[in-house]
């Protein structure tokens, strides 16, 4: 699986957007980003992913640069119970392999 | 959907003690994943299950460490005999393995504490 880099930590405003952005500059053509979070004391959550499109649920959204070697999972409206640790997770869909968890980018929505 | 099980929550247990870690995937799940957290090392992969047969475990640190998957709804990980140094936040992750939705869910967790 590529290599990602993420900031090792964000601030950001209660309401505001939070955008979390992620390097991952050796992906090859058939790996996705995915997203997880951490909430304090609590088991990884799954929040989106993605192979070169755009994608939006109800959580986040998910931009993924043209050339797919960066991309940034925003919060539209982040509230407090949004701040958590954000891993970004390069890896292929279906091999249903584990999930290698770098370090994360720790998010703190201020109120 | 309860999610998925684990138990107990909580485990404190003296050193060379035998502990057992208990996991209920998702209904319906044919992959079954073990980690481990600690603060140095971050969360790392132990073991994982596809249809109750392992697949990967070479995350496993030591012949201390042993899984089963006796049926599709029930996992368990031992560690005999414990040591400090495995204190450490053990999770089960279960998901589906299609090609598009092999989206990993996590359970709450299991602290195991050895003194």
């Amino acid at each position: 699986d590529a290599k990602t880099t993420q900031p090792p930590s964000m601030d950001c405003a209660e309401g505001r957007a939070a955008n979390l952005p992620c390097n991952h500059s050796t992906i090859s053509g058939n790996e996705y980003v995915y997203w997880y979070r951490q909430i304090h004391s609590q088991g990884p959550q799954y929040i989106i992913h993605g192979l070169k499109n755009n994608e939006t649920n109800e959580m986040a959204s998910l931009i993924i640069t043209e050339d797919r070697k960066s991309s940034t999972l925003i919060l539209p409206h982040a509230t407090l119970r949004d701040t958590a640790v954000y891993y970004c997770i390069v890896r292929i869909s279906g091999s249903a392999r584990q999930l290698t968890f770098g370090s994360g980018t720790q998010l703190t929505v201020l109120p | 959907d309860a999610g998925v099980i684990q138990s107990p929550r909580h485990e404190v247990t003296e050193m060379g003690q035998e502990v057992t870690l208990r996991c209920k995937p998702i209904s319906g799940h044919d992959y079954l994943f073990w980690y481990r957290q600690t603060m140095m090392r971050g969360l790392e992969l132990l073991i994982y299950f596809n249809n109750n047969v392992p697949i990967d475990d070479s995350g496993m640190p030591e012949d201390r460490f042993s899984a089963k998957m006796p049926n599709a709804s029930f996992s368990t990980l031992k560690i005999q005999p414990s040591e400090p140094r495995d204190s450490a936040v053990y999770f089960c992750a279960s998901s589906w393995g299609d090609r598009n939705t092999d989206t990993q869910y996590f359970g709450p967790g299991t602290r195991l504490t050895v003194l």
